[in-house]
């Protein structure tokens, strides 16, 4: 079985600064997903960035990228330029590939970093 | 634009009634989708998997026949909340997986059961 862990239940950060959410995660699948999903105060889950695990290129989408290293299991998540929008709760979350291609996999979320961003 | 829609968005009932929750899909052909619960402050979890025309799994400790899941279309699947009670309030979330490897959420169903 799957475990996604969040070790920092909040962090705080200013507007425009830089900040990083951390994620770890232990397997012994060789193929498998990873994503971020933030859950604002409306409560809707929004995919904010996904990696696949055999592609050693760090996904990155405009002002979010990840590090992933996958030998040491770890998948954090850069926010640049922090914005107030960016106030929200982010889980972490993984999904190994399916059995067969197109064999729909479930997700496994960590606990979630509440990320406040302040003025 | 949203590519889940989920129907109620808050729905209120009375201890004992039944209540249906709607998962639509907008943009793929959801062949599966996923049920969540989320109580207040944590983590989403998985209470099923619902497949299009076919049962769907549940996962350990989730009541089959407390949460009836149907998967009639290639856009729809409902959860029945049967026999509600307040115990059973809750956030309930329902995914679409796509052949991409990503799900996509609709936003969610907040249940109150007095």
């Amino acid at each position: 079985a799957q475990t996604v862990t969040q070790s920092q239940p909040e962090m705080s950060v200013q507007e425009a600064e830089t900040v990083t959410l951390s994620c770890t995660y232990d397997t012994s699948e060789n193929n498998y997903y990873l994503f971020w999903y933030k859950q604002p105060p409306s409560r809707q889950m929004i995919l904010v960035i996904r990696q696949e695990a055999y592609k050693q290129q760090n996904a990155t989408e405009n002002r979010f990228s990840v590090n992933f290293q996958k030998a040491a299991k770890s998948f954090s998540l850069k926010i640049s330029d922090s914005q107030l929008g960016d106030t929200a709760m982010y889980f972490c979350a993984f999904m190994k590939h399916g059995v067969n291609t197109g064999t729909a996999s479930k997700l496994t979320f960590g606990t979630g970093t509440r990320l406040q961003v302040t003025l | 634009g949203a590519v889940v829609s989920q129907h109620p968005s808050r729905v209120i009932c009375k201890s004992g009634t039944s209540v249906k929750i709607e998962c639509r899909s907008l943009d793929f052909q959801a062949t599966t989708m996923f049920w969540y619960r989320q109580f207040p402050k944590q983590s989403l979890m998985l209470m099923a998997t619902s497949n299009e025309g076919s049962k769907a799994t549940y996962e350990q400790g989730v009541e089959k026949d407390k949460f009836l899941i149907n998967h009639a279309s290639l856009t729809l699947s409902t959860l029945t909340v049967t026999s509600a009670h307040p115990e059973d309030s809750s956030f309930y979330i329902c995914s679409v997986w796509t052949r991409g490897y990503t799900q996509y959420f609709g936003p969610g169903t907040r249940l109150t059961v007095l």
